[in-house]
């Protein structure tokens, strides 16, 4: 049973447009909730992260929106670049455990 | 952040055989967990390696098959024993340095069985 649910499966947005990939968990007892990126032939890369206190978190062009009420969060990549193609994995973290997602495949086209 | 070292980075083994990871951590840390991603799918939490006792393993995953060891704050192995076919995944290690920190993971190790 996936304790983390990810959507879309995959993703294709032009260069220079916006892309959302969404997640819902069931696990109250979540306190760390991270996003990463994975290249082909590389280790996950943790993008950007957020603890459930916090309604939202910006880095660069990258936002996670939380909704604790809701068990939901995303990630908004905000002028999607050629280069940010890659797989995406939402995780949640309890006592430094992750749970991850099934992954988001996203394509920006030039 | 925690500069998270594994070896090998890849290797190909023959069924029945054994293989072990190595996971090397620049700073002492907390807790050191190991991950396994089968071809195309996400990460799966094998087992949380514990400093000086016997690692805690997560629902499908055994000591006999995954064996690991943790010697000190620095540092731990888990060993793939007699692989199958179906074992070829990339293995990751990682890391928790504090109880704020964020996780982060080495390369990983690539294992195909043959």
């Amino acid at each position: 049973q996936q304790q983390v649910k990810q959507s879309p499966q995959s993703l294709i947005v032009q260069k220079g447009g916006i892309s959302i990939i969404n997640c819902a968990y069931e696990n109250t007892a979540f306190d760390y909730f991270p996003w990463y990126q994975q290249f082909p032939g590389k280790g996950p890369a943790l993008l950007i992260a957020i603890r459930p206190d916090v309604s939202e978190k910006k880095e660069g062009r990258f936002t996670i929106s939380f909704n604790k009420s809701a068990k939901q969060f995303s990630l908004h990549i905000m002028d999607s670049q050629p280069g940010d193609s890659a797989t995406y994995f939402c995780a949640a973290s309890s006592w430094g455990k992750l749970q991850f997602g099934a992954g988001t495949q996203v394509v920006v086209t030039p | 952040s925690a500069v998270i070292s594994q070896k090998p980075s890849r290797d190909i083994c023959q069924r029945g055989t054994s293989l072990t990871i190595q996971c090397q951590v620049d700073s002492q840390v907390t807790m050191m967990f190991w991950y396994r991603q089968q071809p195309g799918q996400s990460l799966t939490l094998i087992a949380t390696a514990n400093q000086g006792s016997e690692a805690t393993y997560e629902s499908g995953f055994v000591i006999d098959k995954f064996p690991i060891s943790r010697p000190n704050l620095t540092f731990s192995t888990l060993t793939v024993s007699n692989m199958s076919p179906e074992d070829s995944s990339i293995y990751l290690c990682s890391v928790l340095t504090g109880e704020s920190s964020p996780l982060h993971f080495g390369n990983g190790t690539r294992l195909t069985v043959t």
